[in-house]
């Protein structure tokens, strides 16, 4: 079983929309979940990081866990064609999963 | 941009053929981590460089290998290439601190590609 699942489908959405981004993960001792967006040619940049179950907001973007479910998730609220890129979770920095890739059509 | 670079961009290079790849972490940084990204795939850990010592290495056979300069620079060098390196290599480097976790920063990366 892998580490950390993530459905690899892409994902396209009106601008405007609300994206809704989620991975698995196998190991409860894991202890950060990371979500990372990268465009194209460019390496992985961090989006956000939480330690502990719940939410955690910056502006449009909220991370979501939920410890008991082994399950992450990342909200995009108000997308922006900007926001097109591949979105990828991470759980303590080591294991990646596979990425989305987000289109927002304007 | 985050200040990590790498080089080359880009490179070609035969099956059986060694090759070399280079990072440069960002200032104040002192560990560096090696990925290899397919396409299609999330990053893959090779390892990890902390004060010149590996700190950590992935499922990656031994031709994978590694330096670490005192100016906490790095190198990837992969022996006996395959088709299947074919890749993105990445580098990020952070800052280890004493407890807690600490943010990596990717470099653009180098493609890799293995004829």
């Amino acid at each position: 079983q892998k580490e950390v699942e993530q459905d690899p489908g892409p994902l396209s959405v009106p601008e405007g929309a609300i994206v809704s981004l989620n991975c698995t993960y196998s190991n409860s001792a894991f202890q950060y979940f990371m979500w990372y967006r990268q465009y194209s040619r460019k390496g992985p940049e961090l989006l956000m990081y939480t330690y502990s179950s719940g939410n955690k907001e910056d502006g449009r973007f909220t991370a979501q866990v939920d410890k008991s479910s082994k399950y992450i998730s990342l909200f995009i609220r108000d997308s922006q064609p900007s926001d097109s890129a591949t979105y990828l979770c991470a759980v303590d920095r080591l294991a990646f999963g596979k990425g989305n890739q987000v289109v927002v059509i304007p | 941009e985050t200040g990590v670079t790498q080089s080359p961009t880009h490179l070609i290079k035969t099956r059986g053929q060694q090759v070399t790849l280079r990072c440069s972490s960002q200032s104040g940084h002192n560990t560096v981590s090696w990925y290899q990204q397919a396409l299609g795939q999330g990053p893959q850990f090779i390892f990890q460089y902390y004060r010149e010592e590996e700190n950590g290495r992935g499922n990656f056979p031994p031709r994978f290998s590694g330096l670490q300069f005192p100016n906490y620079s790095s190198e990837l060098n992969v022996n006996a290439l395959e088709l299947d390196d074919s890749a993105l290599y990445l580098c990020a480097s952070s800052s280890k601190l004493a407890g807690g976790t600490d943010t990596q920063y990717f470099g653009p990366g180098t493609r890799l590609t293995v004829l």
